[in-house]
């Protein structure tokens, strides 16, 4: 009940185009949706988040689309450029305010 | 703003010792949670502290702990260690919900190796 499944587990893409990463949960009592975005060595940061009365939200070249009906949500990074190359976690909040992250996407954008 | 600071960054311990990680929060931020990050995995929530109380916790035994002091700051303990408990722990911090959002600040973590 409380998993989040994340796809792809791995992602190579080519500088100027379209990475896209998927996640799907089971919760119905998840009420927020956030992307983290984490380098080697650092902790996670968030990148961009939904709640699911909102069916897409973008910021810059960063875009959630949100399924409400089909529990699923994914990351669009439009224009990937290779500073973008990093681990991508989908998340999930409970009312309890705890997160439950998908396994990850490690996406590698080439030059 | 100084951001999420964690202490120690690496350290190693043997089988059914104990350990005890530390966190700083951010400057403004009341709310500090726990994550357990295994090697190519997502986060796993260990608990969470309001004012001083857990005010949540994920499935994890009693042998892990936690403490928030009054200036929100954080500790995290570990008893009898185990092989499994070898990870990256990583601490969070956060206002709270606002405006809609309930934005977490994540330390850099503590990696933990258990021989």
């Amino acid at each position: 009940q409380q998993q989040v499944k994340q796809s792809p587990q791995s992602l190579i893409v080519q500088k100027g185009g379209i990475s896209i990463i998927n996640c799907a949960y089971e919760n119905t009592a998840f009420d927020y949706f956030p992307w983290y975005q984490q380098f080697p060595g650092k902790g996670p940061a968030l990148l961009i988040a939904i709640r699911p009365d909102v069916s897409e939200k973008k910021e810059g070249r960063f875009t959630i689309s949100f399924n409400k009906s089909a529990k699923q949500f994914s990351l669009h990074i439009m224009d990937s450029q290779p500073g973008d190359s990093a681990t991508y976690f989908c998340a999930a909040n409970n009312a309890g305010n705890m997160l439950t992250f998908g396994g990850g996407t490690r996406l590698m954008v080439k030059p | 703003e100084t951001g999420v600071t964690q202490s120690p960054t690496h350290l190693i311990k043997t089988r059914g010792q104990q350990v005890t990680l530390r966190c700083s929060s951010q400057s403004g931020h009341n709310t500090v949670s726990w994550y357990q990050q295994a090697l190519g995995q997502g986060p796993q929530f260990i608990f969470q502290y309001y004012r001083e109380e857990e005010n949540g916790r994920g499935n994890f035994p009693p042998r892990f702990s936690g403490l928030q002091f009054p200036n929100y700051s954080s500790e995290l303990n570990v008893n009898a260690l185990e092989l499994d408990d070898s990870a990256l722990y990583l601490c969070a911090s956060s206002a709270g919900w606002v405006s809609g959002a309930n934005v977490l600040t994540f330390g850099a973590g503590s990696r933990l190796t258990v021989l």
